[in-house]
């Protein structure tokens, strides 16, 4: 079945380490998408990938990094710059960017939660 | 006035109560309007989308008002299964990051 992996599930870090939160999709779609989600709150854009070797910020990029080198894969880096990195982590898809295509849905993985000690 | 605005809730109900939950939005610009689901520290998954003749899809109906600017979700014949957070989704193309979350709305349903 098509769909989208994201790894780890929990991750626990010490203050001051980078970790990586892993995504993967199978659903060959362009747009992929970073979201973090905080207790009562919306989901939050922090950087989306209309397109292999291309990404742009989105509302709350900094502290996190990412790369697109291969159409399947949008890992995230938390940096150690980023404040309050303890949150739950979404990745998400679509067949083409939501920004171009308003009918276009998300497809989301089953997040990661990061917990920071 | 936040761009997508929803009452929290949460929305305690009877199986068999009908419930409806109201979205307003702030961008007149706005293009696409969904609702997700999303469940206790699950991912959220697309419920419906919303058009502007409205629609319905099951014991679920969606309709869009933009005059007023809100899009509403009715929920018939309540299960316990539908106990959950919906989230309300407006996309708005290309301005600034497009998708934009409400914080959802929690429903509780109880036997």
């Amino acid at each position: 079945d098509g769909g989208i992996t994201q790894s780890p599930k929990y991750l626990f870090r010490k203050e001051g380490q980078n970790v990586t939160l892993s995504c993967e999709q199978n659903l060959n779609h362009d747009a992929m998408y970073w979201y973090r989600q905080d207790p009562g709150q919306g989901l939050r854009l922090i950087y989306y990938s209309q397109i292999v070797n291309d990404f742009q910020k989105g509302d709350i990029a900094e502290g996190y990094s990412v790369s697109r080198e291969k159409k399947e894969s949008f890992p995230l880096t938390v940096t150690s710059a980023q404040k309050n990195p303890t949150a739950f982590y979404l990745c998400a898809s679509s067949s083409v960017s939501v920004r171009v295509s308003g009918a276009n849905v998300l497809t989301f993985g089953a997040g990661s939660r990061l917990t920071v000690l | 006035r936040k761009e997508v605005e929803q009452d929290p809730g949460p929305f305690n109900v009877p199986e068999g109560a009908t419930v409806a939950f109201n979205c307003t939005y702030s961008n007149s610009a706005s293009q696409s309007f969904f609702w997700y689901r999303q469940d206790c520290r699950k991912e959220p998954k697309l419920l419906m989308s919303v058009y502007s003749s409205g629609n319905e899809d099951g014991r679920f109906t969606a309709q869009l008002n933009r005059a007023s600017q809100y899009i509403s979700l009715l929920i018939r014949d309540s299960k316990l299964s539908d106990s959950a957070t919906y989230l309300c989704v407006v996309n708005m193309l290309q301005a600034g990051t497009a998708l934009i979350f409400g914080k959802g709305t929690t429903l509780s349903v109880s036997s």
